[in-house]
């Protein structure tokens, strides 16, 4: 596609539950990455896949965070047992360089929050 | 450890004015600085970078400041308009393999008024 597309645009969730968000690059680019905006607060990185490399999950906050990248493609954000802390807007962003030199290209982002 | 501080948290600047944001960095491995617009509702979209072995860098109403031995960057709108209202993140990079992602600042809400 023309952009990086995320789904759902909104996600409301029960405390507990697990969502799963999905993110799509733009066709070609081999660096994916996630980052979570709270409100107020600036961009705070999650994860980083680069190419077949074994991702950078430096920024997950906890174990019940995790994301994979399938095919080199399409990525899920996966948050089990959701917590009111997790509430925030989740952006992902591809690029054609590993470097980030090119820019990133963000998605619009998956709204979640959590009641 | 917030590596990009930038300030100031909001700004508001008449038309026609003129928007400063400021940035700080601590680690000089970085060596690759943008910054990015971001409307309400939108991911953010790269506006501008620069590189450590320029001073500046312009691109129309907006112009990129860079002290190397102050560590220390900015972002100057020119002749600011309402559609400039948005908020504006600085960013920096350290290079190196799988390291390399970006670190953003905490951002600033500009509000350009009539």
């Amino acid at each position: 596609g023309a952009g990086v597309s995320q789904s759902p645009s909104n996600k409301v969730t029960e405390k507990g539950k697990d969502v799963e968000l999905r993110c799509d690059p733009i066709s070609g680019h081999t660096a994916l990455y996630w980052y979570r905006q709270s409100l107020g607060q600036g961009l705070e990185f999650l994860i980083y896949f680069q190419g077949n490399s074994a991702p950078d999950k430096s920024g997950l906050p906890s174990d019940r965070f995790s994301a994979e990248r399938t095919g080199g493609s399409v990525s899920t954000l996966t948050i089990q047992r959701t917590q009111q802390e997790d509430s925030a807007v989740y952006l992902c962003a591809s690029s054609s360089h590993g470097t980030g030199r090119g820019g990133y290209t963000f998605g619009s982002g998956t709204r979640l929050t959590v009641v | 450890q917030q590596q990009v501080k930038q300030s100031p948290q909001s700004l508001i600047v008449q038309k026609g004015g003129i928007s400063i944001i400021n940035c700080a960095y601590e680690n000089t491995a970085f060596d690759y600085f943008p910054w990015y617009q971001q409307f309400p509702g939108k991911g953010p979209a790269l506006l501008i970078a620069i590189r450590p072995d320029v001073s500046e860098k312009k691109e129309g109403r907006f112009t990129i400041s860079f002290n190397k031995s102050a560590k220390q960057f900015s972002l100057h709108i020119m002749d600011s308009q309402p559609g400039d209202s948005a908020t504006y993140f600085c960013a920096a990079l350290k290079p190196g393999g799988t390291a390399s992602k970006l670190t953003f600042g905490t951002g600033t809400r500009l509000q350009v008024t009539l």
